[in-house]
């Protein structure tokens, strides 16, 4: 079975763009969650999504965004790029009947210049 | 406020010296505190999960414990290929499904 896959692998971006990064969750899947790692915070939860519909935001500003397919790939929007938002951006899918238990994708490395 | 505090920070092994990394944790209503295993570059792996306090998972030379207030994760005779960060997550009643985690354990384990 094919594992959670993101893509692009790696964006370059200026400050002020914006930007849209894709994830496929495993086959089966239907919660997509994404997290922002950074060397000084480490993982931090950004949204979860099941069935199109947002159910958890973690503390960041209303720049970050998602939204869920009908076949459950999601996507985040990152608007008006500040330097801070350089970080891994790591897609996580989830089990039907093991909920708790996250398959996380490669992430996408965004470098904001 | 729900805290995950990993440590050491860093730790060096000689290939077959055993020990232990901590998570410690404060959670209101632990739902469950996952153990995931990141290489450079690269999204983590799931480990284990642990639900309840007294429960043990075991993984080839990985053993994962948990009581109420902290989780071990015990290395058993390292190779070198077990070095990476080992990061320890804990998810919440109430939080959906997302994970708290903590700033990990980088593992360098030398021949």
């Amino acid at each position: 079975k094919a594992g959670v896959t993101q893509t692009p692998r790696y964006l370059i971006k200026t400050r002020g763009q914006q930007v849209t990064l894709s994830c496929s969750p495993i086959s089966g899947h239907r919660s997509v969650s994404w997290y922002q790692q950074t060397p000084g915070q480490g993982l931090q939860f950004l949204f979860e999504y099941f069935s199109e519909t947002q159910r958890n935001k973690g503390n960041f500003p209303g720049r970050f965004s998602g939204r869920q397919f009908s076949n459950s790939r999601s996507e985040m929007n990152v608007s008006t790029l500040e330097l801070g938002d350089s970080a891994l951006y790591l897609c996580a899918s989830s089990v039907r009947d093991r909920p708790y238990e996250q398959y996380f994708g490669p992430g996408t490395r965004l470098t904001v210049t | 406020e729900d805290q995950v505090t990993q440590s050491p920070e860093a730790l060096r092994l000689q290939e077959g010296e055993s020990s232990s990394l901590n998570c410690s944790y404060t959670v209101s209503g632990l739902r469950g505190l996952f153990w995931y295993r990141q290489d450079p570059g690269k999204g983590p792996e799931f480990l284990f999960t642990l639900y309840s306090a007294g429960e043990e998972k075991e993984k080839e030379r990985l053993k994962a414990t948990l009581t109420k207030k902290e989780s071990f994760l015990h290395i058993t005779a390292p190779k070198p290929e077990d070095s990476a960060t080992y990061l320890c997550a804990v998810q919440a009643a109430g939080s959906g499904y997302a994970l708290n985690f903590g700033k990990g354990t980088s593992l360098l384990v030398t021949p």
